[in-house]
């Protein structure tokens, strides 16, 4: 059974810095791609972060040069690293795993984590 | 970058009604179109992929048609456990989600 959790949420003060964790298990992290996707309260579903098993790594407009995606094989553990947080960044954020896909072709994933909250505010 | 525009953003509806949501597309996207369920406090659920390829377990009250940039989502007679909030997103380059679409109780 594929398992998703995701840690890392918390307060932190706009400017800050925040890593979230997505822990996987029932498949390997290198085999498919894993993405990032955040929801703000009371609002739609955002796309913020993908990396593909080949180690490409793509990222919306309103995080690119402050979130960096990246995985740990060896944890099969998926994470975010997410620099110089605005109130904007406010938001549930969840992980999910899909297969398949090139280039900038991808699939809908199958799979979400429960979710985790970030919350900017000073 | 491809926009989505879905509508309406609320849908009130009676118990057995038809129910239709619509997704533009601001550029030709094939049928490379998934649509979710989301319910509160939950992460959204995968309902059709391409366009209108139910998933598996999905009740088949659910369908999804179009291509190019005019997508719909038709549940063809409401029942209480579809009272929830429909995205649709585009995976023809990276994603892009629909505003969403709550379906609530008339």
């Amino acid at each position: 059974e594929v398992q998703l959790v995701e840690t890392g949420g918390g307060l932190i003060q706009p400017g800050g810095s925040l890593r979230l964790s997505c822990a996987a298990s029932g498949f390997t992290v290198t085999s498919n791609y894993m993405t990032w996707v955040r929801q703000a309260p009371g609002k739609g579903v955002e796309w913020v972060s993908l990396i593909y098993s080949s180690g490409s790594t793509y990222s919306s407009d309103s995080v690119k040069g402050r979130f960096t995606i990246s995985t740990d094989n060896s944890k099969n553990t998926l994470y975010l690293q997410m620099n110089n947080l605005r109130a904007e960044d406010t938001a549930v954020y969840y992980c999910a795993i899909g297969y398949g896909g090139f280039d900038t072709f991808f699939p809908p994933p199958h799979y979400w984590g429960q979710g985790t909250l970030v919350t900017v505010s000073s | 970058d491809i926009q989505m525009t879905q509508s309406p953003s609320t849908l009130s509806a009676s118990l057995g009604d038809r129910v239709t949501i619509t997704c533009r597309a601001s550029q030709s996207i094939s049928r490379w179109v998934a649509w979710y369920q989301q319910k509160p406090g939950k992460a959204p659920n995968l309902l059709i992929n391409q366009a209108s390829n139910l998933e598996s377990g999905v009740p088949s009250r659910f369908s999804g048609s179009g291509s190019g940039t005019e997508f719909t989502l038709t549940i063809s007679s409401l029942q209480p456990d579809d009272f929830a909030t429909y995205y649709c997103q585009q995976y023809k380059n990276l994603w892009t989600f629909g505003q969403g679409t709550k379906v609530e109780i008339k």
